[in-house]
């Protein structure tokens, strides 16, 4: 059963530029969750995906965008980025209507 | 105030000890959940509760959905449980989880 990945590990990017994030959801699950979490702090909801949709959206602008393909992995775009866009972000993976989730390692942005 | 509070913000205790991280949450839930991140940023899941008790090795959690609150246990903590741990609410549906910030666990040994 292969789990969570993300690419790419690491990525600096400056103000005002664009970044897409990728990520491939474990071996069975069809949903995705994607989280911003800044330095010394929780994780933030950003949205999730089912099956190609957005399927819940958190408290994040516009600017933040995203994709599932159907193999239900998951793009996360950040357009116009802000120097408070720098975080860690991570994907979680998830089987539709069940609690659990998976979470892959990340991706550290960092906007100069 | 946040969704989700958790305390302490930071601890450090000796190798051995028995170590309590507390987790309080404001709204209707359908599980709550433990995970560990080590430096670097990958997150681990515990545990998912929505009543009662679980353990794993030395690790417990319990919750009481009427007091809102659940707790961690670490028992004859080692140097390895060393990590940042998040408690995390999920309401069901496409909600996402809500995190609270976190507690930062340093063992000594």
């Amino acid at each position: 059963e292969t789990g969570v990945t993300q690419s790419p590990t690491h990525l600096i990017k400056t103000r005002g530029q664009q970044v897409t994030l990728r990520c491939s959801s474990q071996s069975g699950h069809n949903t995705v969750s994607w989280y911003q979490q800044a330095l010394g702090q929780g994780p933030q909801f950003i949205f999730q995906y089912y099956r190609e949709e957005k399927n819940g959206r958190g408290n994040f602008p516009p600017r933040f965008s995203g994709l599932q393909f159907p193999n239900y992995s998951s793009e996360l775009n950040v357009n116009a980025l802000e120097l408070d866009d720098s975080a860690l972000y991570l994907c979680a993976s998830s089987l539709y209507g069940h609690n659990e989730q998976f979470f892959g390692p990340g991706t550290r942005l960092t906007v100069l | 105030k946040n969704e989700v509070e958790q305390s302490p913000q930071n601890l450090t205790a000796q190798e051995g000890e028995f170590i309590t991280i507390n987790c309080s949450y404001s709204v209707g839930i359908s599980a709550l959940h433990w995970l560990q991140q080590h430096p670097g940023g990958g997150i681990v899941s515990l545990f998912m509760l929505s009543s009662g008790k679980k353990k794993h090795g030395r690790l417990i959690a319990t919750i009481n959905i009427q007091e809102k609150h659940s707790s961690l246990h670490i028992t004859a903590s080692h140097p390895r449980d060393s990590a940042v741990y998040i408690c995390a609410v999920g309401r069901g549906g496409a909600d996402g989880l809500t995190f609270g910030k976190g507690t930062h666990l340093i063992i000594q040994p």
